[in-house]
């Protein structure tokens, strides 16, 4: 069955370094999600990108994060400057339309030190 | 604005108990409305959804959820819980035009006793 894939599965970085997340959607998915979960908190929506831009944001989506497709099958979440609070697992998901379910990923676990 | 409240934090059941998870919804439009659930230090896996049509949908390890538009509620149950079933399950409520975001509430930890 296809799944959606995250790498790493745990980065640990310093305050102020960039880090990319990496995410594989299913292949024939057209809609990318990242959410985030602070440890013992909710799942946030973080931004959804189609057609090779963002289509939503949240107020937590500031200048300090970035999303790409580099290709036809990578999808990045890029924090420019981590902070102590960027802490947290970060889930990628896809969907194959709009109004869809979402398939997520296992999550990457962002430790900023 | 679209919420949703999962009033139990945790819950613990005994294995072949019965169970059911709350979920209240707030969205002004016709909303779709998932369930996942969560095993320590896994992502999260779709249990159910729905979108239209029936209201009691049915999903995968044995758990159905009612949706009930005059209580704005989800409900999740399952008629004999199993060890395997402790895990932690977030109800969502993703919107029926545009591109579907999802809200999530604040998710229920499920422990089973022997």
């Amino acid at each position: 069955e296809p799944e959606v894939t995250q790498t790493p599965s745990h980065q640990v970085t310093q305050m102020g370094q960039e880090v990319i997340l990496r995410c594989v959607p299913i292949s024939n998915h057209l809609y990318f999600y990242w959410y985030r979960q602070i440890l013992g908190q909710k799942v946030e929506f973080l931004v959804s990108f189609y057609n090779n831009e963002i289509s939503e944001k949240s107020e937590i989506f500031d200048d300090q994060f970035s999303v790409e497709r580099p290709d036809g099958s990578n999808f990045t979440l890029k924090i420019r400057s981590t902070k102590l609070e960027d802490s947290a697992m970060y889930f990628c998901a896809s969907s194959e339309q709009a109004a869809d379910t979402q398939y997520f990923g296992p999550g990457t676990r962002l430790t900023v030190l | 604005a679209q919420s949703v409240t999962q009033p139990d934090i945790h819950i613990t059941v005994s294995e072949g108990a019965s169970l059911e998870l709350r979920c209240n919804y707030s969205y002004g439009a016709t909303p779709y409305l998932f369930w996942y659930v969560q095993s320590p230090g896994q992502g999260l896996q779709l249990l159910l959804k729905y979108f239209s049509g029936d209201t009691l949908v049915q999903g995968i390890k044995g758990f159905e959820a009612e949706f009930k538009r005059s209580q704005s509620s989800f409900n999740l149950r399952k008629p004999s819980v199993h060890w395997s079933d402790a895990a932690e399950y977030f109800c969502a409520v993703g919107a029926s035009g545009g591109y579907n975001k999802l809200i999530f509430g604040a998710g229920t930890r499920l422990a089973v006793h022997p």
